[in-house]
């Protein structure tokens, strides 16, 4: 089956832009999560939702980020007037509800010049 | 808060066993797990304890330890395709999990 698949893979942006980055989950996953991973570090957690619960937020930098998810399906995070330090890869993961096992899409790698 | 320590970078021979080991400090505890990531790659699961003990999945195997917050993953006859970033990975509290910082492997012919 499909895995989890994000948008656009490569995105260059000017500082002070706005960016929206795409996650499409696996079909049948409740559970989405997005990360960011700067070069040669962990993965920080961002934010987290979870079927029509409202979403757990406690990981987002800064109110320039916001994220949501239609229809419990896609979800799409954006940056507002982006600034260097955004620069990153940023991942999507879904699960299962009930489940610890992530699913991590391949990424969007944001440069802000 | 939550913390996780492993060691930066690892390497070891072809053939040969590894062993990778996490300490965490958490408040609040579901369990630990373990991922992998090529270069340029995503994280993919490689394992989740939430009970102590070891849990074996073919070559690679991962202990837990939550009297001594610790863990670590194993990795037995080494291949050259196992060099990567192995992350461990805390649950606790939420269903987010915070990452360590990752320990790169290298294999070596």
């Amino acid at each position: 089956g499909a895995g989890v698949s994000q948008s656009p893979s490569n995105k260059v942006t000017e500082k002070g832009k706005d960016v929206e980055l795409r996650c499409d989950p696996i079909s049948g996953h409740t559970a989405l999560y997005w990360y960011r991973q700067s070069l040669g570090q962990g993965l920080e957690f961002l934010i987290y939702f979870q079927g029509n619960s409202a979403p757990d937020k406690s990981g987002l930098p800064s109110d320039r980020f916001s994220a949501e998810r239609t229809g419990g399906s896609v979800s799409t995070l954006t940056i507002q007037r982006t600034q260097q330090e955004d620069s990153a890869v940023y991942l999507c993961a879904s699960s299962r509800q009930e489940s610890y096992e992530q699913y991590f899409g391949p990424g969007t790698r944001l440069t802000v010049t | 808060g939550q913390s996780l320590e492993q060691p930066s970078e690892v390497t070891a021979v072809e053939g040969a066993i590894v062993q990778i080991n996490c300490t965490y400090q958490t408040s609040g505890f579901y369990g630990l797990s373990w991922y992998q990531q090529h270069d340029g790659g995503a994280p993919t699961f490689l394992s989740y304890n939430a009970l102590d003990g070891l849990e074996e999945t073919g070559r690679f195997s991962s202990f837990l330890s939550r009297s001594d917050s610790y863990g670590y993953l194993l990795l037995q006859e080494l291949q050259m395709k196992d060099s990567a970033s192995y992350f461990c990975a805390l649950a606790a509290g939420r269903r987010a999990l915070t990452f360590g910082s990752g320990t790169r492997l290298q294999v070596q012919p």
